[in-house]
Parts: structure tokens; sequence; C-alpha cells
């Protein structure tokens, strides 16, 4: 079975500032993938980063970037430049290699203060 | 290209009543999965429909089903309500099955059982 921690549930960042949520996984598979979520309050989950577990490099979206610690089983999400409109839920989501199910973490929510 | 929509998007029921849920998934998806949203639990998998195929079940009791149409609609039923299916019920669309890595979620339904 699959399982994501999240540890932080909440945390809040000064506007500009960088701020880094955790997520830490555990399985058997050796081929999967890795995602980053985020679920304002308009309630949508939003995909903000995706990291496919055999690339070494790490995956980076604009201000949004991860570290993905494969043998730490780790998978930390950096917000660079923090905007307002980057308050949110952050859900830590894994799914295995052609996997149609998605295993979430409990969440992060974070607040960024103007 | 519009989004995944999910109808309604509150819903109050009484317990012990039936519900039905909507989902249109984005044009030319084939794969529809849900989600059960809920403060306790978090997110936790439903099931996963693909070409009018249950292809994958989460561990939820046989009061939730769902169907899927030729056009890719998919609907969810919940007989029986209790008060602890109050959640929020996202639906995800993609293009494929055996790979949702690209999947778009909706703005779920709001269900209160009261």
């Amino acid at each position: 079975a699959q399982t994501v921690t999240q540890s932080q549930p909440e945390m809040s960042v000064q506007e500009a500032e960088t701020v880094t949520l955790s997520c830490t996984y555990d399985t058997s598979e050796n081929n999967y993938y890795l995602f980053w979520y985020k679920q304002p309050p308009s309630r949508q989950m939003i995909l903000v980063i995706r990291q496919e577990a055999y690339k070494q490099q790490n995956a980076t979206e604009n201000r949004f970037s991860v570290n993905f610690q494969k043998a730490a089983k780790s998978f930390s999400l950096k917000i660079s430049d923090s905007q307002l409109g980057d308050t949110a839920m952050y859900f830590c989501a894994f799914m295995k290699h052609g996997g149609n199910q998605f295993y979430f973490g409990t969440g992060t929510s974070l607040t960024v203060i103007p | 290209k519009a989004g995944v929509t999910q109808t309604p998007r509150y819903l109050i029921k009484t317990r012990g009543q039936q519900v039905t849920l909507s989902c249109s998934p984005i044009s030319g998806h084939r794969s529809v999965s849900w989600y059960q949203q809920t403060p306790g639990q978090g997110l936790q998998f439903l099931f996963e429909y693909f070409s009018e195929t249950q292809r994958n079940k989460g561990n939820f009791p046989g009061r939730f089903s769902g169907r899927q149409f030729s056009n890719s609609r998919s609907e969810m039923n919940v007989s029986t309500l209790e008060l602890g299916d109050s959640a929020l019920y996202l639906c995800a669309s993609s293009p494929r099955a055996g790979e949702n890595t690209e999947a778009f979620f909706g703005q779920g339904t709001r269900l209160t059982v009261v």
C-alpha cells in the first residue's frame, strides 16, 4: 500500500518570500509519479507540478520547484516569490506507474501574508 | 475547451435518502475518477470508469456506486445516505486509462446530509 504524509498542517509566508512544503511517502513501487496539487477556496484541484520517479532532475514550473529525494522518499515543494494568489491548501499525491488512482496526503494550508 | 463540469455544486439531503451526482469530463477524455474529500479522512478514491466500465474501486461500501455513459459522462449514486457521507465529491477526467497522470479535476459537489 502507498501512503503519503504531510507533516505541516498549516504554514504562512510573507508575500515575496520563499516557503517550502514537506511531503514524504512510502511505497514498494520503483516506477511512480509524484504530484503537488493546489486547492484554493474555489475547491478545484489544480496541478502545480509533477515529477516522474525515474527522472533524477527535479521538476520546475516557474516559481514552483521540487526537491525529490528518491532514496529518502521525500518530495518537497518550494514556492519562490510567494504571491497572495498562492494562498490555498496544497496536497502531495502519489500514483504508481500504470495506475489510475491518486494517493493524497492530508494537505498543508498555506497563507501568504501581505 | 470546457473543463470538468460537476453538477450540482451544492446538495442537501436527509438521512436515508439517495443522491446522484454528475460529472462531465473534458471533451475527448474517456476516463473519469471520483474522490471523496472530508476533513477527517482527507481525499479518498471511490472508483474509476473508462469506456463505460468500472476499472478500479476504492474501499467504500456498496451504497456507493457509479456508471459511465457512452459520451463519457459519469454519475455516482449514494443510497441510504448517512451523516458521514457529508463531503466534497470531486471528479477527475483523463484522456485515457491506465495512466491518469494528466488528470483534471472539477470544482466538486458539496453534499450535506442532515
